[in-house]
């Protein structure tokens, strides 16, 4: 069964910090990796989709990495600012069983 | 502008009740899925449907109905059977080929 855990759980750093977000997964057969963004009772807000057969993708500050081999993936912030404050998610598209499955976040707090 | 519309935003119910929470896409998606979303839990899987007229239970379907008469359409209703219904539920949708989910604002559940 595939689990996917995001740690930590909370983070806060201050502004101007650059940072890294981590997603594991027990199970390497996985077709896609997504991440998220959640602001507070805001419904979530795709920020980077990296298929089974890349490596890395890039969407301004963000960097999403992916590892199959060691069930891994990171999220890196560049330059954080406060606006980045939000809960971010990550959700591996299992091979298996062709559904997505979600971590619980990374609450994460920019203070200016 | 295309998007997933939610709606209403909010909704109380009364116990013994039956809602229904509407999902409205423009994106031209062939899939459509419902989430719920509670603290501590992370999302889980309720209903899922891969195109028109046909849909699938998810990991908690108990006590929720749905139904795809139309493309752009999947609402869903929580019926008097759902034991703890207070929650709040997530549509999203997605295209075949590239598996990216996209989701609508959400709507919040209270049963008093």
């Amino acid at each position: 069964k595939q689990e996917v855990t995001q740690i930590p759980a909370a983070l806060s750093v201050p502004e101007g910090e650059n940072l890294v977000l981590n997603c594991s997964f027990t199970d390497s057969a996985i077709y896609n990796l997504q991440w998220f963004r959640q602001d507070p009772g805001k419904g979530l807000t795709s920020l980077l989709l990296i298929q089974s057969s890349q490596r890395e993708q890039t969407s301004g500050r963000l960097n999403a990495s992916l590892d199959k081999s060691s069930g891994r993936s990171t999220l890196y912030i560049a330059a954080s600012q406060p606006g980045d404050s939000a809960t971010y998610l990550c959700a591996v598209g299992s091979s298996n069983t062709g559904k997505l499955i979600f971590g619980q976040g990374t609450t994460l707090q920019v203070k200016p | 502008d295309g998007g997933i519309t939610q709606s209403p935003k909010y909704l109380f119910r009364k116990e013994g009740q039956n809602v229904t929470l509407s999902c409205e896409q423009n994106l031209n998606h062939d899939a459509m899925y419902w989430y719920r979303q509670d603290p501590g839990q992370g999302l889980r899987l309720i209903y899922y449907s891969q195109i028109v007229n046909d849909f699938q239970k998810g990991d908690i379907a108990e006590g929720y109905s749905v139904s795809r008469e139309k493309k752009e359409s999947f609402p869903l209703t929580v019926t008097s059977a759902q034991k703890n219904p207070t929650a709040f539920y997530l549509c999203a949708s997605s295209a075949i080929n590239t598996g990216e989910l996209f989701f609508g604002e959400g709507s919040r559940l209270t049963v008093l």
